[in-house]
């Protein structure tokens, strides 16, 4: 069965710090992946996607991920977090069908 | 309204109540979808609608969960029998368009606890 991993369940960085968040999944063929956030109270919103072409993608708020198709990973990454970046991160994937399939989420603080 | 509204907000059911619980997509919106959150647990796919039409509905647990959209708007998921493993937030999200590379929207979900 397909499925979606996020390594870590808990992170907890410091301002300035630098951030990647892992995802693997579980699809030989050709995937949609996308990042989705929820900050506290809020309800879950796109932060990127990516769907063909270049495999690194530019999200809101300074977010970016990179498609390694042959590791079968699609990381988050962001060069500097901000106090206000402190959310849950959920990784997910769509491989065609109508059903898009989510990680486990992880919890992200940044301490001010 | 601006976005994907949901109630209630919150639901308390007793063991073997049935449940209903309301999704109003953004106007518009052509495909709606239903997705159970358990505690420390990522969204899992329930169910998808394209306007009125329910065309995929292999997430649904058991038979005891049914989901309707009959003018293709407005949608409500309703559980019979309410057992303590439904206990779950409950998040609608609705796309403009039926493509599968187009935003979902979500609402904040209904969190039903199954006492």
């Amino acid at each position: 069965a397909q499925s979606v991993s996020q390594h870590n369940h808990h992170v907890i960085l410091s301002e300035a710090a630098s951030l990647e968040l892992g995802c693997n999944y579980s699809y030989g063929g050709t995937v949609n992946l996308f990042w989705y956030v929820q900050y506290p109270g809020q309800h879950l919103q796109l932060l990127l996607k990516y769907f063909s072409g270049d495999p690194l993608v530019k999200g809101i708020k300074g977010f970016e991920a990179e498609f390694i198709k042959s590791k079968f990973s699609f990381n988050l990454r962001k060069p500097s977090v901000q106090w206000s970046d402190t959310a849950e991160y959920f990784c997910a994937v769509n491989t065609g069908g109508f059903k898009t399939i989510f990680g486990a989420g992880t919890r992200l603080f940044v301490k001010a | 309204g601006a976005g994907v509204s949901q109630s209630p907000r919150y639901k308390v059911a007793k063991r073997g109540q049935d449940v209903a619980l309301r999704c109003d997509p953004i106007s518009g919106h052509v495909s709606l979808f239903w997705y159970q959150q358990a505690l420390g647990q990522g969204p899992e796919f329930l169910t998808y609608f394209q306007n009125e039409a329910q065309l995929d509905k292999s997430g649904l647990p058991s038979d005891r969960f049914f989901a309707e959209r009959p003018e293709g708007s407005v949608s409500t998921l309703k559980i019979q029998r309410t057992q303590q493993e439904d206990s779950a937030v409950y998040l609608c999200a609705s796309s403009l368009v039926s493509a599968l590379n187009t935003e979902a929207f979500f609402g904040q979900g209904t969190r039903l606890t199954v006492v």
